[in-house]
């Protein structure tokens, strides 16, 4: 069973940048995609990105591009997701998931706990 | 709007079976698998079905999963107070190049 980590809740103003966390027990450093979902207050689920760092493939939605970054540290085994240019739309709770396969179906997914994001002023 | 379309909401009594559909098309759920997640309120999703049929270990076996064509749908068999919570369904897109989810549909025990 993979055990999914991820960093403390966010409070941002409208304009800046925020950077969430996210590591994994065990050897998943290579063996997993990564991606990122976000679920704004009361609303569904909304694909954002995938990273595999063994293969070097990062792809991101078109919603997101050029504001988001996600990258890897192989030395810590973990994950972050930079997100620029916040608006109070992007108040809501970060997943990341870990995923066999970059289509995330075929095997079981491991989600993190999430983390809050709040946009303020 | 998802592209996934899944009915908002679905109820039951306890005991009775509730089926729960998500219609894509071609590039989504016609070319690819499909996860179902729960997610009770205030936390994070949890995997029922991957795979389109199959239950990761310790899912109970009332919640099956099917699909056919550009459609998919779960079941939940005798129904239980535990049961009430919103489901998601979910997809890859190789149109799009990315995962969809369905807008959801929440499952009320009356």
């Amino acid at each position: 069973q993979v055990q999914v980590v991820q960093s403390g809740a966010e409070v941002e103003k409208p304009g800046a940048s925020v950077k969430v966390s996210c590591k994994a027990s065990g050897n998943t450093f290579t063996d997993y995609w990564i991606h990122w979902v976000r679920q704004a207050p009361g609303q569904g689920l909304e694909w954002m990105a995938m990273i595999n760092p063994s293969l070097g493939r990062t792809t991101y939605a078109q919603k997101f591009q050029g504001r988001l970054v996600m990258t890897s540290d192989s030395s810590t085994s973990s994950f972050y997701m930079h997100l620029s240019s916040l608006t109070s739309e992007d108040t809501a709770m970060y997943f990341c998931v870990y995923s066999k396969y970059y289509y995330a179906s075929g095997a079981p997914d491991y989600w993190g706990p999430g983390t809050l994001v709040t946009v303020s002023s | 709007q998802s592209v996934l379309t899944q009915p908002p909401s679905a109820s039951g009594t306890p005991g009775q079976r509730v089926a729960i559909s998500c219609s894509g098309v071609t590039s989504n759920i016609g070319s690819n698998t499909v996860n179902w997640y729960q997610q009770l309120p205030g936390t994070t999703p949890k995997l029922l079905i991957y795979s389109g049929d199959q239950r990761p270990s310790g899912v109970p076996d009332r919640f099956s999963g099917s699909m056919s064509g550009t459609s998919a749908s779960l079941a939940i068999s005798g129904l239980q107070s535990e049961d009430e919570a919103e489901y998601y369904c979910a997809a890859w897109d190789d149109r799009l190049n990315g995962r969809l989810f369905g807008g959801g549909t929440k499952v009320t025990v009356l």
